[in-house]
């Protein structure tokens, strides 16, 4: 089976642009986040989506957005880029909203 | 604020040997534990999750967790190059109706040959 899937996996944007990352779940798994990690830390919770809907919210501002669609994949959007946006985007699947997660490759996501 | 403290290193260890690597957390209603490997420029891949206090072991993996002292560790028996990457202790805290997974910074670990 294949694991979670995320595009793209590179991406640089300029400040103040608009950038879209999506992410495919593992095969039955219903329940989709997202987090963020820049470099020697660990991933920082953005969003929960279970079943198409808002679950967990992390302490994001509202520039960042996301949804899941009826097949359980997910976009996360951020407007008005920031240098400080510049990190590696991790999405993760899991069966139920609290179940093990399991992380796909990341979009590493680069601001100038 | 939920917080899941873990010391960065690096944790430096000869081929063979036990590697423990300790995390604590904070929020006391925390469920459920989870410690994933991370090699560099890569994405976390899970290696244990525990749920209730004591030992939980899978082939040189061991976990434990403490919840009275809110705590929780990884031993890797045995411990080769390959082992060498950064883990990352995760611990899902429920906040309003959801749980909010909390990761640490994780701790580096190296074993040389």
């Amino acid at each position: 089976d294949a694991g979670v899937t995320q595009s793209p996996t590179h991406l640089i944007k300029t400040r103040g642009q608009h950038v879209t990352l999506r992410c495919s779940p593992i095969s039955g798994h219903k329940s989709v986040s997202w987090y963020q990690q820049v470099l020697g830390q660990g991933p920082q919770f953005i969003f929960q989506y279970y079943e198409k809907e808002e679950r967990g919210r992390g302490n994001f501002p509202d520039r960042f957005s996301a949804r899941q669609f009826p097949n359980y994949s997910s976009e996360l959007n951020v407007n008005a880029l920031l240098l400080g946006d510049s990190a590696l985007y991790l999405c993760a699947s899991s069966a139920g909203w609290d179940d093990t997660q399991y992380f796909g490759p990341g979009t590493r996501l680069t601001v100038l | 604020q939920k917080e899941v403290e873990q010391n960065s290193g690096p944790l430096s260890v000869p081929e063979g040997a036990i590697a423990s690597l300790n995390c604590t957390y904070s929020d006391r209603v925390s469920q459920s534990f989870f410690w994933y490997r991370q090699y560099s420029g890569k994405s976390p891949e899970l290696i244990m999750s525990i749920y209730s206090n004591g030992d939980k072991e899978d082939g040189r993996f061991t976990a434990q967790l403490n919840k009275a002292s809110q705590y929780v560790s990884l031993l890797i028996r045995d411990s080769q190059p390959s082992d060498s990457a950064t883990y990352l202790c995760a611990v899902n805290g429920e906040s309003g109706g959801s749980y909010i997974p909390t990761f640490g910074r994780g701790t580096s670990l190296i074993v040389h040959p």
